[in-house]
């Protein structure tokens, strides 16, 4: 079982620079989610996928975040003209949706430091 | 915003003695999970109760869940320091599509 992955798990950046996250989620599952968790807070929703659609976007989406799942497989979250308040950890998951409940399996998330 | 929210934020006791989390919604649900998360790390999943449950059991972990008075509890008997880490509750709403989490407690076991 090789769980959810991304990468990378750390970056550092200059503010109104271009950053992409990258998410392999357990290969089985057919959903994908993208949460946003800053120092203190519990993880906030952003988007989620079923297959390849995006079903859902969050407010906390400004128009400079943006997130594909190519085919259904891994996941890329793009953030343009990083601002400060960008700074946070962003975490991928992902989950086999049945008709029995939801358990969403989280990665490691990754780090973003905005300069 | 948040779903769920926690209570307390932060618990500190010792080695041995039992932990309780409560967790308040606002919504009709599917399901509520807990989870945990070491500083720094991704949440690991704990438990999932279903909306029709009121009662599951874990190894040491005791969820209770309450869908009248829309709260949830998190027990952990016999703490250990190992347990010390933020617990969040997550709600699904009964739609499915979206799960939504609290600000957390911090739990720390002094050893």
């Amino acid at each position: 079982d090789t769980g959810v992955s991304q990468n990378p798990r750390h970056k550092i950046t200059k503010r109104g620079q271009n950053v992409t996250f990258r998410c392999d989620p357990i290969s089985e599952h057919n959903r994908l989610y993208w949460y946003r968790q800053t120092l203190g807070q519990g993880p906030e929703f952003l988007t989620y996928f079923q297959n390849e659609a995006q079903l859902e976007k969050s407010r906390l989406l400004s128009d400079r975040f943006s997130a594909e799942r190519p085919k259904g497989s891994f996941s890329t979250l793009e953030i343009q003209r990083t601002e400060q308040g960008d700074s946070a950890m962003y975490l991928c998951a992902s989950s086999l949706v049945t008709g029995f409940g939801n358990t969403i399996y989280f990665g490691e998330g990754s780090w973003l430091t905005v300069v | 915003s948040q779903q769920g929210e926690e209570d307390p934020q932060a618990l500190s006791i010792q080695e041995g003695e039992n932990a309780t989390m409560n967790c308040s919604y606002k919504t009709s649900i599917n399901n509520l999970q807990w989870y945990r998360q070491n500083s720094g790390r991704g949440l690991v999943h704990l438990i999932l109760i279903r909306s029709n449950e009121r009662e599951k059991h874990s190894g040491r972990l005791r969820v209770t869940l309450d869908t009248s008075k829309k709260s949830s509890s998190l027990l952990i008997t016999a703490s250990r320091a190992a347990d010390t880490a933020s617990y969040f509750c997550a709600t699904t709403n009964t739609g499915g599509f979206k799960t939504i989490f609290g600000a957390g407690t911090r739990l720390f076991v002094k050893a």
